[in-house]
């Protein structure tokens, strides 16, 4: 199985700044990465798909980037809205594995 | 509106069976692969199982193979997991969650449902 490897696992922002979270597969998966947002008692939500896609209806302030094995989501200027837990998700190759997340917290 | 709408979870013993659905509506359910996804706190995200439009296609997580069986009813816009043999490790969330295969052949897990809990305790 593909393993997926998200740093930080936790980070606090204000709002207005940059933030990054990258996501590292064990092997190659090409572009083959999706971002998903979660907010507590809620279902994930698509955000990027195929490593730099922004989905319908998601804020120009989140953009995806990377091929093969390190991806980058990047969030340009933090929103109160925007506090949520992130997971990459690759679907190069069957069985889909996700990474383990990453808790962004307001400051 | 595409909805997906999780049942059957529940209070089960170890090794007992517990059958989920997901009632889904706003999309030709016929035409999409179909994905059951677990969340415990402690392991996260877990994909479970997956199956084609037609039913060919059917894959499980090492984990739940042997114990778990997806399958869908296009009739009726449905997708059911049955989880049988049932064990502490299997309390989690369980999310059915709708596949989309783009143009550059990515799948995309592009609408989930609220989620459904199964505890399995004595």
């Amino acid at each position: 199985d593909i393993q997926m490897t998200q740093s930080p696992s936790s980070l606090s922002a204000s709002v207005g700044d940059r933030v990054s979270i990258t996501c590292r597969a064990s092997q190659s998966i090409t572009i083959y990465l999706n971002w998903y947002q979660q907010k507590p008692g809620k279902a994930p939500h698509l955000l990027i798909s195929a490593a730099s896609s922004l989905q319908s209806g998601v804020p120009s302030r989140f953009s995806g980037s990377g091929s093969g094995t390190d991806f980058t989501l990047t969030i340009s200027s933090l929103q109160p809205e925007d506090f949520a837990t992130y997971y990459c998700q690759q679907s190069y190759s069957n069985p889909p594995t996700f990474g383990q997340g990453t808790k962004v917290e307001i400051k | 509106e595409v909805q997906l709408v999780e049942s059957g979870g529940g209070l089960v013993k170890p090794g007992g069976s517990l059958r989920l659905s997901c009632a889904a509506s706003g999309f030709t359910f016929s035409s999409h692969s179909l994905n059951w996804v677990r969340q415990t706190p402690g392991k996260g995200l877990e994909w479970v199982s997956s199956i084609s439009s037609s039913s060919s296609y059917i894959f499980y997580a090492d984990s739940v193979k042997g114990r778990f069986t997806i399958s869908r009813d296009n009739a009726k816009n449905s997708l059911f997991l049955q989880m049988n043999s049932l064990r502490a490790e299997d309390t989690a969330v369980y999310y059915c969650a709708r596949s989309y295969y783009d143009t550059t052949g990515s799948n995309k897990l592009d609408y989930w449902g609220q989620g459904t809990l199964v505890t399995v305790s004595s």
